[in-house]
């Protein structure tokens, strides 16, 4: 699975929107891209995940840039219940074995 | 609720001890994940069941073992015990065990070794 690079924390103003970037430079051609996050000492929750094309869905929109080196999970309107640490994952769909890997994340604090 | 049901919630034991983690997994999901969540080590994974039978390994302990029963419900046994194992121990489950999306997550059982 590829390497992923996330900032440590950012901050970001409540009803604005927050941009998580994620740097994942040796992504291979049929490896994906997840977005999992995990609110304070409860289970990881699922958000997006993509491969090549921009995804939206109700509670998040995932950019991925042509080269797909990097990518962006954007939360429109940031709430309080926003904050939490995102983890960006990157591996093959179809990979036998789970072994979903998480990494230290970006710890999104969303401020009032 | 997420559908993924762990017992019990909190666990407090002395050290030697051993315990049993208790997951059952969302209806129709046949694979199941333990991780372990420590302050210093960040979530890791321990093991994944699917269908009764073990399917991959992380860095899980000798003193640690798992078993996935026909009924889809897992144990996670620790034994041993010592003061580093305290952690927070989520099981997740998936239907295939193939795919990465949609994993779904219990709300963990949070382990004190006193």
């Amino acid at each position: 699975d590829a390497k992923t690079t996330q900032p440590t924390s950012m901050d970001c103003a409540e009803g604005r929107a927050a941009n998580l970037p994620c740097n994942h430079s040796t992504i291979s051609g049929n490896e994906y891209v997840y977005w999992y996050r995990q609110i304070h000492s409860q289970g990881p929750q699922y958000i997006i995940h993509g491969l090549k094309n921009n995804e939206t869905n109700e509670m998040a929109s995932l950019i991925i840039t042509e080269d797909r080196k990097s990518s962006t999970l954007i939360l429109p309107h940031a709430t309080l219940r926003d904050t939490a640490v995102y983890y960006c994952i990157v591996r093959v769909e179809g990979n036998q074995g789970g072994k979903l890997i998480f990494g230290q994340g970006t710890e999104l604090s969303v401020k009032p | 609720d997420s559908g993924v049901t762990q017992t019990p919630k909190h666990l407090i034991t002395a050290t030697g001890q051993r315990v049993t983690l208790r997951c059952s997994p969302r209806s129709g999901d046949l694979s199941v994940y333990w991780y372990q969540q420590s302050l210093d080590q960040g979530l890791q994974f321990l093991i994944q069941y699917y269908n009764g039978e073990e399917r991959a390994k992380g860095n899980i302990l000798e003193r640690f073992s798992a078993q996935q029963f026909p009924d889809l419900h897992s144990e996670l046994n620790l034994s041993s015990l010592e003061l580093g194992d305290s952690a927070l121990y989520f099981c997740a489950s998936s239907v295939t065990g193939a795919e990465t999306y949609g994993y779904t997550f219990g709300s963990g059982t949070r382990l004190t070794v006193v």
